[in-house]
This record gives structure tokens, C-alpha cells and sequence, in this order.
């Protein structure tokens, strides 16, 4: 299963809030990772979420409905620094180990 | 230490080359990948080692070509590529060996490829 769909790009101003969607199809699903990538740099892991409901890190909150198939990261209290891209991915449990990415989406934050 | 380390960062290279992109991790991981990253695109895996051995191999072109000689080092051989391989070409590692659903992949800051 892939299809892993997140809009392309987004733009919130600093100290607001903004949500990034991720939708999946559900078939085999086994967890989903939300990676933040600046330009240039790696891609560095953000958060987990395996089973439904909000998981809560700091600024950063990822959510998950298995059932709908969709995700959230939500960042609060947004700073310059968050301007970057964020990858979602999933795992599928005929995967193993392996993951399928999004297109990810580009947040730009203004001041 | 940082956890996972590419060489080099940028490489040009023309269509009759060869070269070899080099990808070493310092976080005892026993599973090492292989991604490329185009503009607007999702990441592609092209290859998995786990234990040293290949597990994957994505249907990518056979001049790309991936060593891993233990554990720590993946290598990707570059030879006769075409302007469509201009990539960032990115390595990961996670724990392997069957770590289950949460095992998480951590990314070296990959190399910009471009081809002439």
C-alpha cells in the first residue's frame, strides 16, 4: 500500500499554527513517522504513531486515525526555524521494515 | 559523533564517469539504505542491507550499484549515468534485524548528484 498524499506546500506567519494532513491508504498499515527536512539537511525523525489518537512533543503534536486513514502534525507557536519541509511516511506490515514516503509538504513561515 | 555520514556532499560528474558515494553510520545498526530525492517527489528506496545482506533491491537501473562491506559502510557505485539520475541520493540506517513496527530510520544528509 502506498498513496501516501500531503498538500505540497503551506505558508503561516510566526507564532501561529499551522496543521499538515497526511492521508494513506489503511490496507496493512503498521505506523506512521513524520520526518522534518531542511533544505539541504537530513531528514530528521519527528514523531511516531501507531495506534489512534494525538501524540504530544513540545510545540509539536501528530495525530492518527487508522479507521479514516489520516494523519496530522501540528506545530504550534511557529518560529522561522520551522520553515522546512515534513515528510510523512508509513509502514506497511508486508514492508517490514521498509517505509513509503509523501511528497512532503513545504512550510514557509513569515514574520 | 555525528550518527550517519555521507561523502561527498556535492559531486558532478559527466555521463562516462565513474564514481562512489559513501554513506558510514556511528549508532550500532545492523540495517543501512539506500533513497533517492527528486524535486516534488517522494523519497524512492532503491536498496536495503540488513546484516550485510541485500534485501532490496527496487528495480533500479544496474548502473547504480551498492556495496556493503559490514555494517557501518554502504557504498553506492556510480557508472554511465544519465542527466535524469541528478538526484539527492540519501542514506539511512535503522536498528534491523526484525526491530519491529516503530524501528525509526535515521538520515545522513545525503549527496547532491548532478549529472552532465
Amino acid at each position: 500500500g502506498q498513496n501516501i498524499d500531503q498538500p505540497t506546500e503551506m505558508t503561516a506567519t510566526e507564532g501561529a499554527i499551522v496543521q499538515i494532513n497526511c492521508t494513506y491508504q489503511t490496507s496493512g498499515f503498521n505506523g506512521l513517522f513524520w520526518y522534518q527536512q531542511h533544505a539541504g539537511e537530513a531528514p530528521t525523525f519527528l514523531s511516531y504513531n501507531v495506534l489512534d489518537g494525538l501524540e504530544e512533543k513540545g510545540r509539536f503534536s501528530s495525530f492518527l486515525s487508522r479507521s479514516k486513514g489520516y494523519s496530522y502534525l501540528l506545530l504550534k507557536e511557529l518560529q522561522m526555524k520551522d520553515s522546512a519541509s515534513y515528510l510523512c511516511a508509513v509502514r506497511y506490515q508486508e514492508d517490514d521494515y521498509k517505509l513509503s514516503f509523501g511528497a512532503g509538504t513545504t512550510v514557509t513561515v513569515r514574520a | 559523533e555525528t550518527g550517519v555520514t555521507q561523502t561527498p556532499r556535492h559531486l558532478v560528474m559527466g555521463m562516462t564517469n565513474k564514481k562512489s558515494l559513501k554513506c558510514e553510520q556511528h549508532l550500532g545498526h545492523n540495517a543501512m539504505y539506500w533513497y533517492k530525492q527528486s524535486a516534488k517527489k517522494p523519497l524512492e528506496l532503491m536498496f536495503v542491507y540488513n546484516f550485510k545482506e541485500q534485501t532490496e533491491n527496487n528495480s533500479v537501473p544496474s548502473r547504480f550499484s551498492p556495496e556493503c562491506p559490514n555494517s557501518s559502510h554502504l557504498f553506492l557505485h556510480l557508472h554511465t549515468l544519465q542527466p535524469e539520475d541528478s538526484a539527492l541520493y540519501l542514506c539511512a540506517s535503522s536498528q534491523g534485524g526484525g526491530g519491529g513496527a516503530k524501528e525509526t530510520q535515521y538520515f545522513g544528509p545525503g549527496t547532491r548528484l548532478l549529472v552532465l
